[in-house]
């Protein structure tokens, strides 16, 4: 069975902390990968998609290394909207999206 | 922003009742999706939707599901004989374009089956 795992957390961490989060994925034809973010009972929501060079988007960094089918993020200092559940995602399929979650990791960002 | 919107955003229902579940998509896309989420659990595909016909479904997407766009605006999950293994936020999901795009979710709704 194809699966997408994550550190299990929770992570806590204090304000201004530099925290990351690591994902492993087991399907080596997939495609395209992202970080989603989600809040206590809403929905999911984009943080960033991850391309192979790596990206930044201010305090956010991501980085995928397909050899060894390893996606990261880092949050540099963190503020306490960043409390949230990060999820992995990845896109098995060149065409068609099946979207495959991993089971995300909680942070909680302390004053 | 444009958002995908979901209604109702809470069902609740008898076992063995039918539950129709609704979704507004973003209005230029044209990929629809289905996930829905098991409280404390991770988030599961059920189903992609193109061009009026299913492109995927998972394993949970059986015969008790089903899917449509009647009117070219909703998309709708229709849950017959609903279970209470059924209970879960059920989220709506919309995409401009197939190939590594971005989803966009509604709010989801939170059915209960008792």
């Amino acid at each position: 069975r194809k699966e997408v795992e994550q550190d299990p957390g929770p992570f806590n961490v204090p304000e201004g902390a530099t925290v990351a989060f690591n994902c492993t994925y087991s399907n080596s034809a997939s495609q395209s990968f992202f970080w989603y973010r989600q809040d206590c009972r809403k929905e999911p929501k984009l943080l960033m998609s991850v391309y192979s060079s790596g990206n930044e988007d201010g305090r956010f960094t991501a980085q995928l290394n397909r050899a060894s089918q390893y996606i990261s993020l880092l949050i540099r200092d963190s503020k306490l909207s960043d409390s949230a559940t990060y999820l992995c995602v990845v896109n098995e399929r060149n065409y068609g999206q099946n979207f495959v979650f991993g089971p995300g990791t909680r942070l909680s960002v302390l004053p | 922003e444009p958002e995908v919107t979901q209604t109702p955003s809470h069902q609740v229902t008898q076992m063995g009742q039918e539950v129709i579940l609704r979704c507004v998509p973003i209005s230029n896309h044209l990929y629809f999706y289905w996930y829905r989420q098991i409280l404390g659990q991770k988030v599961e595909f059920l189903v992609s939707f193109y061009n009026n016909e299913i492109s995927e479904k998972s394993e949970i997407f059986d015969d008790q599901f089903s899917v449509e766009r009647p009117d070219g605006s909703n998309f709708t999950l229709k849950i017959r004989s609903t279970k209470l293994e059924d209970s879960a936020m059920y989220f709506c999901a919309t995409s401009l374009r197939e190939v590594v795009d971005t989803q966009y979710f509604g709010p989801g709704t939170r059915l209960t089956v008792l």
